[in-house]
């Protein structure tokens, strides 16, 4: 059974101190590991999909990584407005997204 | 380029209800996913439409059903309403294939009461 597990549940930082969001899983046939940002009684918005093992991807001050096992979501010198819940998802041979239960970032000024 | 869009924002029931909501995917997508999402946690997956049929279910009982449109629109209907599935309720679509990104909607929010 597909498993995707999130840390921290939740994470605190002042503005500008850099941080890394974790997503760890377990899938049979990973066809894709997505990362969504959601803010408050809103739907999740797109940040990025990942492939393959190796794989990188930068928006602004965030990076997407993804090894064999997990993803990173590395967060640059943050603002305040990225504060949100960061959610993972990881697609499987189906066409479901399993996800995980998020991390709730807040970023003080 | 309009986005997922869902009706209604907001919805009130009384158990035993029944209640449909709707979903029109982003141009250019033909495929629609459900989620349910409860306060607090990720989105669980419901079912998924593609050519006006339902390919691929999640763990949900009967009281939860969809449909799909020819304009790929679709609905999802929940009879027998109970407490428990008060929730956000999230559409996304995508394109048909697997592994392919999905992009949600802002989701209609269900209480039962």
């Amino acid at each position: 059974e597909d498993q995707v597990t999130q840390s921290p549940e939740a994470l605190r930082l002042q503005e500008g101190e850099s941080s890394s969001l974790n997503c760890s899983y377990t899938v049979s046939g990973l066809r894709g590991l997505f990362w969504y940002r959601q803010d408050p009684g809103k739907g999740p918005e797109f940040l990025f999909t990942l492939y393959s093992a190796g794989e990188e991807k930068e928006k602004e001050r965030l990076k997407a990584t993804l090894t064999k096992k997990e993803s990173f979501l590395h967060i640059t010198a943050p603002k305040p407005e990225d504060s949100a819940t960061y959610l993972c998802a990881v697609g499987n041979s189906g066409y479901a997204l399993n996800f995980g239960k998020g991390t709730s970032l807040l970023v003080t000024p | 380029d309009a986005g997922v869009t869902q009706s209604p924002t907001h919805l009130i029931k009384t158990r035993g209800q029944q209640v449909t909501l709707r979903c029109s995917p982003k141009s250019g997508h033909d495929t629609v996913s459900w989620y349910q999402q409860a306060l607090g946690q990720g989105p669980q997956f419901i079912f998924q439409y593609y050519e006006e049929e339902e390919r691929q279910r999640g763990n949900f009982p009967d009281r939860f059903s969809g449909h799909q449109f020819p304009n790929y629109s679709s609905e999802l209907n929940v009879n027998a309403l109970l407490l428990g599935d008060s929730a956000l309720y999230l559409c996304a679509s995508s394109l048909q294939g697997q592994g392919e990104t999905q992009y949600f909607g802002p989701g209609t929010r269900l209480l039962v009461l």
